[in-house]
């Protein structure tokens, strides 16, 4: 059972550039979400989904945008990467809806460095 | 609103001695409540989490936690630590019904248990 998966595990970018970090997961969630991790900071949320076709945003949205075509799927897209934007960026899943206690899973993260 | 607060930036303890890392909260309503562990450069992992009834909650490594409504908190602890528990540690709140269900995390307690 491969739980939730991301990649790449790393990456380096100019400022500028445009990157796509995927996420996948094998258990049917239905929520899915991206997490941005810095120093000081805990967990802070950029974008979330609840379904096939539905998004919304998080704490920090801006500068990412996400997409969700399937259940498996929740890519996060950077359209033109900050050095604000170099973080640990996770991946979670969960069953959804508030009759659930939905616990998260977690990917093992995707470090990202924009020089 | 909901909120989580981690008082502790860092608990150190030594090996054998019972461990406390603390987490309080705050929401308009009744709360479902999760400890998750993160060990360096790898993914958060679900430990326990509180749900109703039982005031203590037993969960993964030999930890338990302490629901106490009175006080809003839900301190983690374990009777004998152990190096390998030396990990980041992170406190999380949501509601059981109504608003929104997607949890909101505490900014992390490092555990560091020395030899």
């Amino acid at each position: 059972n491969a739980g939730v998966t991301q990649t790449p595990k790393f990456q380096v970018l100019k400022t500028g550039q445009s990157m796509t970090l995927q996420c996948a997961q094998d258990m049917n969630h239905e929520y899915m979400s991206w997490y941005r991790q810095d120093p000081g900071m805990g967990l802070r949320l950029i974008h979330y989904s609840v379904g096939a076709g539905i998004t919304d945003q998080g704490e920090v949205p801006n500068g990412y945008n996400v997409s969700r075509s399937t259940t498996e799927d929740f890519p996060l897209r950077l359209l033109s990467a900050a050095p604000s934007q170099t973080s640990v960026y996770f991946c979670a899943s969960s069953y959804s809806s508030s009759s659930n206690t939905g616990e998260l899973f977690f990917g093992e993260g995707s470090r990202l460095t924009v020089l | 609103a909901q909120s989580v607060a981690q008082p502790e930036d860092q608990v150190n303890v030594a090996e054998g001695n019972p461990l406390t890392v603390k987490c309080t909260y705050s929401v308009s309503g009744n709360p479902y409540l999760f400890w998750y562990v993160q060990y360096p450069n790898r993914g958060l992992q679900f430990l326990l989490k509180y749900i109703t009834g039982d005031n203590l909650v037993k969960g993964s490594y030999g930890f338990e936690a302490e629901f106490n409504k009175s006080q809003t908190s839900f301190h983690l602890k374990k009777p004998s630590a152990l190096v390998s528990d030396s990990a980041l540690y992170f406190c999380a709140v949501r509601l059981t019904e109504g608003g929104s269900y997607i949890p909101t995390f505490g900014r992390g307690t490092s555990l560091i248990v020395h030899p």
